[in-house]
């Protein structure tokens, strides 16, 4: 089976700075690794995916991801944060076996303060 | 277009009352998929629908829960005799179901259930 551990489960950065959310997997195969985004009272939104190739790989709203497999992580960032990035972000992997279902990892929430 | 729904967005039950959940998921798509978020559980797979194919059940935490999707479209979550416990946001999602482990999974609003 594989997991996602999400360090921090609350964030804080000022409008402007780096944001950094980190993630590390376990996993006896090469995975397909996700970052969702919660915004409130809504359904999750996908932020970017890795499945093969480029590891470093861009999303939406300014985020980025890097698959780094030797320290199995795939930490999400962004060079400077704005007010609406505030929203729990989840990282989730693929479950290799069946299909397309996905473990996600606690969630950390983000807080963009001024 | 439209994406995947939900209803109810949220239903309030008394311990031990039966509950059912709806999702319609995005026209086309043939995977249907649903999760729980809760307090202290996180997001769990539940279960899994692809075409017609036999679900992949393997999420569901006890017999008390069963889904089912009529018509390759609609799906139903039904959770027997609730119990507090089973307080969550119950999310659906849907994909194009070609068959390709990195496929994007859409998801919905969430029903959230509050078991009394």
């Amino acid at each position: 089976a594989q997991s996602v551990t999400q360090l921090g489960s609350h964030v804080s950065v000022s409008e402007g700075a780096l944001v950094l959310l980190r993630c590390n997997y376990s996993s006896s195969v090469p995975p397909y690794l996700f970052w969702y985004v919660q915004y409130p009272n809504q359904g999750l939104q996908l932020l970017l995916k890795y499945t093969t190739g480029a590891t470093l790989v861009k999303g939406i709203n300014g985020f980025e991801a890097e698959f780094k497999k030797s320290e199995t992580s795939f930490h999400l960032t962004k060079p400077s944060a704005h007010m609406s990035d505030a929203a729990e972000y989840f990282c989730a992997v693929s479950d290799h076996g069946t299909a397309s279902k996905l473990t996600f990892g606690t969630g950390t929430r983000l807080q963009v303060t001024l | 277009g439209a994406g995947v729904s939900q209803s109810p967005s949220n239903k309030v039950t008394e311990k031990g009352k039966d509950v059912e959940l709806r999702c319609d998921p995005i026209s086309g798509h043939t995977a249907l998929y649903w999760y729980r978020q809760s307090l202290g559980q996180g997001l769990e797979f539940l279960i899994y629908f692809q075409g017609n194919s036999a679900p992949d059940k393997s999420g569901l935490p006890s017999d008390r829960f069963s889904a089912e999707r009529t018509g390759g479209s609609v799906s139903t979550l039904t959770i027997q005799r609730t119990q507090q416990e089973d307080s969550a946001v119950y999310l659906c999602a849907s994909s194009l179901g070609k068959g390709a482990i990195q496929e994007t999974q859409y998801f919905g609003p969430g029903t959230r259930l509050l078991v009394l």
